[in-house]
């Protein structure tokens, strides 16, 4: 069964760091672009960063670029979200993604859909 | 980033059918073939319904249609169900800075 489990949300102060985990199983994250994607409460879904399926692109949204960075581990089937200098604007369900496909526009890979979604696991930003 | 413009709802009966738009721009939509579709129940994760404009996922009721027009896509369910209530996103590539952006998103009730 191919699922993903987010890990790692927490009640922090802003300013402050957090570390997002996605545990992968029923697949391999070396073969699947990798996505996150957060829902603050009563919005709707906002892209945030992803990953090619061969680990060579990272891809982020305006809003957290800079802040933020996506990276693997493929000997662990492990997706991570590094979120540093957090601010309260940043509290929402926070989701990891497994693309169906890769994209590919001409000879590059872009962010692309997906098929398998978490439960996803809450970041709250408050002082 | 900017989003995608969907209506806010949609209403039909059961067994009936409904489209929903979602009007981007020749940077989005209208440029490329990369617009997917998801349905989200409260309090659920997205659930991909439509990728690629007109793929279907393995197990998605083929009542699931897309298609798209210039820099309007659309989705259409047909014979509506129960079930079919709740809030659809479209989403598509872009070649802003954005790279991936979201629909405002459409309430689908059915009454």
């Amino acid at each position: 069964q191919v699922v993903v489990v987010e890990s790692g949300g927490d009640i922090v102060q802003p300013g402050t760091s957090l570390r997002l985990s996605c545990a992968a199983s029923g697949f391999a994250v070396s073969q699947y672009g990798m996505h996150w994607v957060r829902q603050a409460p009563g919005k709707g879904p906002e892209w945030v960063a992803a990953i090619s399926y061969d680990g060579s692109k990272t891809f982020l949204a305006d809003s957290v670029t800079g802040r933020c960075t996506i990276s693997r581990d493929t000997t662990k089937n492990m997706l991570y979200l590094q979120m540093t200098n957090l601010r309260e604007d940043d509290t929402a369900v926070y989701y990891c993604a497994k693309e169906i496909s890769i994209a590919i526009l001409g000879l590059v890979i872009v962010p692309g859909p997906m098929d398998v979604w978490g439960q996803g696991t809450t970041v709250t930003v408050s002082s | 980033q900017s989003a995608l413009t969907q209506p806010a709802s949609v209403s039909g009966s059961p067994g009936q059918s409904i489209t929903i738009s979602c009007t981007g721009t020749s940077s989005d939509v209208g440029a490329y073939d990369f617009v997917s579709w998801y349905q989200q129940h409260p309090g659920g994760a997205p659930k991909l319904v439509i990728y690629d404009v007109t793929n279907r996922p393995s197990g998605v009721s083929d009542r699931f249609s897309g298609s798209k027009s210039g820099n309007t896509a659309s989705l259409t369910i047909s014979g509506l169900q129960a079930e079919d209530d709740a809030d659809y996103y479209c989403t598509s590539y872009t070649t802003t800075s954005s790279l991936y952006v979201f629909g405002t998103g459409t309430r689908v009730i059915v009454l």
